[in-house]
């Protein structure tokens, strides 16, 4: 069965400074997809990055980067350049099957990251 | 990106009544919908797959009867949470995939229930 673990309930950052939200999956698929969504305090759901499981490099996005180690399976989430508003909760994901296909996603337990002035 | 609306956006009821919360998507057809609850500081919960034209495939120990399901068109799903009691209080979130979306799931910005 799927499985998305994310071991950090909290984190904190500096301003201006990366930071890692660490991710591991548990799936018997070959095919899945990897997704991080960032929730503030409004609720909505805001879509990060997106890595799939045949692509070779890993995702970028802006300032974000998503750190994928398939034998590990591991898909950290990494934040360049920590601003004020990316004070949020954010969620690791996974979905089985392939990347067209809109399948249904499994959580993690979400990091908490709180960003100092 | 595709735009999933939800309305409302919060409400309040009384226990014992039902309340109907839907899901839109604005500007893509949505061949298949899902809904997630989410308690506070708690990770979203899949409750359904509602897929347009049959019946909604629910998860392990989400009560259909309580939680009504319908994909009427590929643009709109509602949820129903009938005779609602106090610990269905919760924050209720759609997203849309499939069709025009392809690989992302759209989310709703999520519709916050009380009961009082």
């Amino acid at each position: 069965a799927q499985k998305i673990t994310q071991t950090q309930p909290g984190m904190f950052v500096q301003e201006k400074e990366a930071v890692t939200l660490d991710c591991t999956y548990d799936t018997s698929d070959q095919s899945y997809g990897l997704f991080w969504y960032k929730q503030p305090s409004s609720g909505e759901m805001i879509f990060l990055i997106y890595q799939g499981s045949y692509d070779e490099q890993n995702a970028t996005e802006g300032r974000y980067s998503l750190n994928f180690q398939k034998a590990r399976k591991s898909a950290n989430l990494v934040i360049s350049a920590s601003q004020l508003g990316d004070s949020a909760m954010y969620f690791c994901a996974m979905r089985e099957g392939r990347r067209n296909q809109g399948g249904k996603l499994i959580f993690g337990q979400g990091t908490e990251l709180s960003v100092k002035p | 990106g595709a735009v999933v609306s939800q309305h409302p956006s919060w409400v309040i009821c009384k226990s014992g009544t039902s309340v109907k919360i839907e899901c839109r998507s604005l500007d893509f057809q949505a061949t298949t919908m899902f809904w997630y609850r989410q308690f506070p500081k708690q990770s979203l919960m899949l409750m359904a797959t509602s897929n347009e034209g049959s019946k909604a495939t629910y998860e392990q120990g989400v009560e259909k009867d309580k939680f009504l399901i319908n994909h009427a068109s590929l643009t709109l799903s509602t949820l129903t949470v009938t005779s609602a009691h106090p610990e269905d209080s919760s924050f209720y979130i759609c997203s849309a995939g499939g069709g025009l979306a392809g690989y992302e799931q759209y989310f709703g910005p999520g519709t916050r229930l009380t009961v009082t």
